[in-house]
């Protein structure tokens, strides 16, 4: 069964730019989350798609946005880049019943130059 | 929102050692995992334990619930055990605010010495 796979692994982007990075569920699952690593703040939680509705969101600007597609996949877009964008972005999928365990891809990393 | 704290936040071993880890967390959870993310940034799943007890090989894990807090532990560490072990949870009693949303502590970093 595969896992969650992430697109692309590795972008770099110069400020003001947009970036669109992509999330294919394990095949099943119908909720996806994302969510932001960085040294300084950890892991933070964006925002969690299901059945193409944003079901819950973080504290995050507007720049940060997502949207899921009839077959599950997501995609969330960072637009007018800034340096502290600069992060590992991490989605993860689960079945998306009430509490249920999450597995997550490889992340995308982005360098923001 | 719920607070999550690991510990200790560094921990030196030599193969062969055991160790404890803990996560205290501050509400009532519906959802608690154990991660370790491997040197290209996965989370590679440990534990799903909301509560009780559950072993894998030499790991295994308690979460006492009613406490707030959930144990790792690891015996016979071997090298390949190093990295971040990380503890996340979603809030019980939240409703729908809950979906999908982990938690994150900020992680132990374990280093295994042949």
């Amino acid at each position: 069964k595969a896992g969650v796979t992430q697109t692309p692994r590795y972008l770099i982007k110069t400020r003001g730019q947009q970036v669109t990075l992509s999330c294919s569920p394990i095949s099943g699952h119908r909720s996806v989350s994302w969510y932001q690593q960085t040294p300084g703040q950890g892991l933070q939680f964006l925002f969690e798609y299901f059945s193409e509705t944003q079901r819950n969101k973080g504290n995050f600007p507007g720049r940060f946005s997502g949207r899921q597609f009839s077959n599950s996949r997501s995609e969330m877009n960072v637009s007018t880049l800034e340096l502290g964008d600069s992060a590992l972005y991490l989605c993860a999928s689960s079945l998306g019943v009430w509490s249920g365990e999450l597995f997550f891809g490889e992340g995308s990393r982005l360098t923001v130059l | 929102g719920i607070q999550v704290e690991q510990s200790p936040p560094d921990l030196i071993l030599q193969e062969g050692a055991n160790s404890t880890l803990r996560c205290n967390f501050s509400d009532s959870v519906n959802n608690l995992q154990w991660f370790h993310q491997n040197p290209w940034g996965q989370l590679i799943n440990l534990f799903y334990i909301p509560s009780g007890t559950k072993q894998n090989g030499r790991l295994s894990a308690t979460t006492v619930a009613t406490e707030r807090y959930s144990l790792l532990y690891i015996s016979s560490s071997q090298t390949t055990d190093s990295g971040v072990y990380f503890c996340a949870v979603e809030q019980g009693d939240a409703g729908g605010t809950s979906y999908g949303k982990l938690t994150f502590g900020q992680g132990t970093i374990l280093t295994v010495h042949p």
